[in-house]
């Protein structure tokens, strides 16, 4: 198994532009998630995904989009990128059935975006 | 809304030396509870849970944590430190009727000196 994939590594943006951050698990888990991480603040919830079809907002979601239209992939979009979404950008997916590892959430390797 | 406390934003140890990172969590009703490691440029990995059942807890790399729910801690314990476990740990929560939605402390970075 991959695990969960996330493409690209780095990015550069100029305030304005858009772009998508992919993501994609192998483990057929329900749930998906975005997070980011600043210096001091831990990682916050942007959006998730208990399901195909089924997205709702986390923590943070301004700024950001999602769609899930298959069980595997969950992209993130900037719609119109500002430097305060400069940040690392992780995905992470689960099992959602009660389970032996329940909850437990398998995390991406991360996106390092800076927008100019 | 839950917030997670993590006292001590780099913590510095000798290698051989007890490791203890700090975790306070905020909900008046005993959430789900983990503690995550992050290397240098990586995701991050799971270290250990707690959902139910014994509060002690043993995780990977020889590290274990306490709930203890009298005083809204689960401390992370590792008896012997490691010039290896040197990275940043982050504590997290989540609801018991939303499991999946962590909500993260903002991380305390572990060095060790040798």
């Amino acid at each position: 198994n991959a695990g969960v994939t996330q493409t690209p590594k780095f990015q550069v943006l100029k305030t304005g532009q858009s772009m998508t951050l992919q993501c994609a698990q192998d483990m057929n888990h329900e749930y998906m998630s975005w997070y980011r991480q600043d210096p001091g603040m831990g990682l916050r919830l942007i959006h998730y995904s208990v399901g195909a079809g089924i997205t709702d907002q986390g923590e943070v979601p301004n700024g950001y989009n999602v769609s899930r239209s298959t069980t595997e992939d969950f992209p993130l979009r900037l719609l119109s990128a500002a430097p305060s979404q400069t940040s690392v950008y992780f995905c992470a997916s689960s099992y959602s059935r009660p389970s032996a590892t329940s909850y437990e959430q398998y995390f991406g390797p991360g996106t390092r975006l800076t927008v100019t | 809304a839950q917030s997670v406390t993590q006292l001590g934003s780099h913590v510095s140890v000798s290698e051989g030396a007890l490791v203890l990172l700090r975790c306070n969590y905020s909900s008046s009703v005993p959430p789900y509870l983990f503690w995550y490691v992050q290397y240098p440029n990586q995701g991050l990995q799971l270290l250990l849970k707690y959902t139910t059942g014994a509060t002690l807890v043993k995780g990977i790399n020889g590290f274990e944590a306490e709930f203890k729910k009298s005083e809204t801690s689960f401390h992370l314990t590792k008896p012997s430190a490691h010039m290896s476990d040197a990275a940043e740990y982050f504590c997290a929560v989540s609801d018991r009727g939303g499991g999946n939605k962590l909500v993260f402390g903002a991380g305390t970075i572990l060095r060790v000196k040798s």
